[in-house]
């Protein structure tokens, strides 16, 4: 089965910008997450979504951050206009219904820098 | 609140020696707790997980950790390790019947000939 895709791997923007970025979990998955990592921190939860509904985005940072996964299928993540601080490495990941019997299956991440 | 925290973020060590990575995590409720790994390039993988039974579990390549609720930790343990373990290594928590699991910081664990 293909594993989690993320797209873009790299992208470099400046301040102020906009950037958009995938994630296409693996088939079946209802369960997407977003998570960033942040210059070697803790790798820290965004948001959580059930086919196309948000369960928990208690994690997004403040509103220049919009996810979406319409359909139900893949997911978007759009940083409006963008920050120095939101440099890092973005990973999607996707589980199956029941997450306790389901582990998460990461992508490979999307680093973002901001300059 | 829960908090996972990775007490080294860089452990350096020689193949075929033993090896211990700390994790304590803090929770008010009960958590299942997890290991996942980085390797260079890619994404994180499940290693291993403690969801209930007995307190020491075992990855497909050596590695084990052993559930200490009273010390609230979860360290990860392998007797010898090679070259091919260097990776970054992530303990991580889940609140039982929750969805979101919270992660530390890292350890990146360097193994050298």
């Amino acid at each position: 089965e293909a594993g989690v895709t993320q797209f873009p791997s790299h992208s470099v923007i400046e301040k102020g910008q906009t950037v958009t970025l995938r994630c296409d979990p693996i088939s079946g998955h209802d369960n997407l997450y977003w998570y960033r990592r942040v210059m070697g921190k803790e790798i820290k939860f965004l948001l959580h979504f059930v086919k196309e509904s948000k369960q928990d985005e208690s994690g997004m940072p403040n509103n220049r951050f919009l996810a979406e996964r319409t359909g139900g299928t893949y997911s978007t993540l759009k940083v409006q206009p963008a920050e120095l601080e939101d440099s890092g490495v973005y990973f999607c990941a996707s589980s199956q219904r029941g997450a306790l019997n389901s582990p998460l299956h990461f992508g490979n991440g999307t680093r973002l820098t901001v300059t | 609140a829960q908090s996972v925290t990775q007490l080294d973020s860089q452990v350096p060590v020689f193949e075929e020696a033993p090896v211990e990575l700390r994790c304590n995590y803090s929770s008010s409720v009960s958590v299942y707790l997890f290991w996942y790994v980085q390797y260079p390039n890619q994404g994180l993988q499940l290693l291993l997980k403690y969801l209930s039974g007995s307190t020491l579990v075992e990855s497909i390549n050596g590695f084990e950790a052993e559930f200490n609720k009273s010390q609230t930790s979860f360290h990860l343990r392998k007797p010898s390790v090679h070259i091919s373990d260097t990776a970054e290594y992530f303990c991580a928590v889940l609140l039982t019947g929750g969805f979101k699991t919270i992660f530390g910081a890292g350890t990146r664990l360097f193994v050298k000939a």
